[in-house]
């Protein structure tokens, strides 16, 4: 059973389009986030939930809108998608939250959006 | 906020050969994660370790806290070990309550058979 899940593994959209990519752990994890890795590989949180409300988010345009239904799924909306947004998102969950805590995260298989 | 350094950037290996990859970070943290990502794109964890040494077949990794770096060693490396290796952490005093993770730019492996 995969732990996190995300769909779809790829999407492949025109400019101004809205869609969204969904998330799943089966965990019982109290945090999740997105990341988001760009063409240089570099990895960067977008947002962090924790327990179904928003924690973190780190300079995320609007047009991108986390919706979390329960604490297991947190899903990622985006609106007019624009060509700097192609770029591969994951999903990742841990299972605490608190200064001083430990967590260890676990990611998704990514979703590879490419905006044409 | 906390930089994270990983070296080197590109490492390329004779199948069989050893390795060490660097991590070095700026603050305190109360996480860290060695991750490797493989040519398929998916981010596989390999040690959480944020103190202490932690042996898993042929991969090693050691974190010193208090001199803010870590290590992954690579024994008789194998062509499917080929891939990007992170290091990311969890500062205690950026956004640790949070959880987030701060990635490295990775080191990116290539193992020749």
């Amino acid at each position: 059973d995969t732990a996190v899940s995300q769909t779809p593994k790829y999407l492949v959209t025109q400019m101004g389009n809205d869609k969204s990519i969904k998330c799943e752990q089966n965990l019982g994890h109290d945090t999740m986030y997105w990341y988001k890795q760009d063409s240089k590989k570099f990895l960067k949180i977008m947002f962090s939930y924790n327990n179904k409300e928003l924690i973190i988010n780190e300079t995320v345009p609007n047009r991108f809108s986390p919706k979390s239904p329960d604490k297991a799924h947190l899903n990622l909306h985006i609106n007019s998608l624009e060509l700097g947004d192609s770029a591969v998102y994951f999903c990742a969950s841990s299972p605490n939250r608190g200064r001083w805590r430990n967590t260890e995260a676990f990611f998704g298989q990514g979703t590879r959006l490419t905006v044409v | 906020g906390i930089q994270v350094e990983q070296s080197p950037p590109d490492l390329i290996l004779q199948e069989g050969a050893n390795s060490t990859l660097r991590c070095n970070f700026s603050d305190s943290v109360n996480n860290l994660q060695w991750f490797h990502q493989n040519p398929w794109g998916q981010l596989i964890n390999l040690f959480y370790i944020p103190s202490g040494t932690k042996q898993n077949g042929r991969l090693s990794a050691t974190t010193v806290a208090t001199e803010r770096y870590s290590l992954l060693y690579i024994s008789s490396s194998q062509t499917t070990d080929s891939g990007v290796y992170f290091c990311a952490v969890t500062s205690m005093n950026y956004g640790g309550s949070q959880g987030n993770l701060i990635f490295g730019k990775g080191t990116k492996l290539s193992v020749k058979p």
